[in-house]
């Protein structure tokens, strides 16, 4: 069974764009989380999707958002970047939502000059 | 302010000998505690995990001991081998509908041979 995927696997953006992310979890996992990874903070919790709906997020700003499909694959968006954006964003899929056993792809490095 | 701590960033130890890793939390709340390993390049993969009704985990070379009094756990590898050389995350859960994971910082284990 193939893992989580997520792609691009690195970005190098400027301030101010925008960038999307995207995210595929394993077959037959509904749940789709996000994560910001940097050296200072660990992992936070973005958002959590489920059945195309966000069931849960974190304390982030509106700048970042997220969806989901139909078909489970998720994407997130962050608007008007900034430099303190770039992190390794980490996706992970779950069979159920609030499952707190997740399989993780290997992330997104963003990179924001 | 972190809830969940590993105040070791880093860790050395001998092939064949036991390595160690702490991780205190200070939110009573928690039930659910989680162990993940990271590989540079890839996601934090699933490693073991201890309910707050038990005080010890195991699966194979690993073992989670829960102190729920002093609000700290540990991992205990044995015997530690090359190959478990990886930073290794300490998660949280609580309960409810919105149950999600925090995490620490995380600990850098060298396991030289």
């Amino acid at each position: 069974k193939a893992g989580v995927t997520q792609t691009p696997r690195y970005l190098i953006k400027t301030r101010g764009q925008q960038v999307t992310l995207s995210c595929s979890p394993i077959s037959g996992h509904r749940s789709v989380s996000w994560y910001q990874q940097t050296p200072g903070q660990g992992l936070q919790f973005l958002f959590e999707y489920f059945s195309e709906t966000q069931r849960n997020k974190g304390n982030f700003p509106g700048r970042f958002s997220g969806r989901q499909f139909s078909n489970s694959r998720s994407e997130m968006n962050v608007s008007t970047l900034e430099l303190g954006d770039s992190a390794l964003y980490l996706c992970a899929s779950s069979l159920v939502p609030g499952s707190v056993e997740q399989y993780f792809g290997p992330g997104t490095r963003l990179t924001v000059t | 302010d972190q809830q969940v701590k590993q105040n070791s960033p880093s860790l050395s130890v001998q092939e064949g000998r036991i390595s160690i890793l702490n991780c205190d939390y200070t939110n009573s709340m928690f039930d659910y505690f989680l162990w993940y390993k990271k590989y540079p390049a890839e996601g934090p993969t699933f490693l073991i995990s201890i309910s707050s009704i038990k005080d010890k985990n195991e699966d194979g070379r690993f073992t989670v001991f829960l102190n729920k009094s002093a609000k700290h756990l540990s991992l205990h590898i044995v015997p530690s081998q090359p190959g478990d050389s990886a930073v290794y995350f300490c998660a949280a859960s609580g309960t409810g509908n919105n149950r999600k994971l925090i995490w620490g910082l995380g600990t850098s284990l060298a396991v030289n041979p």
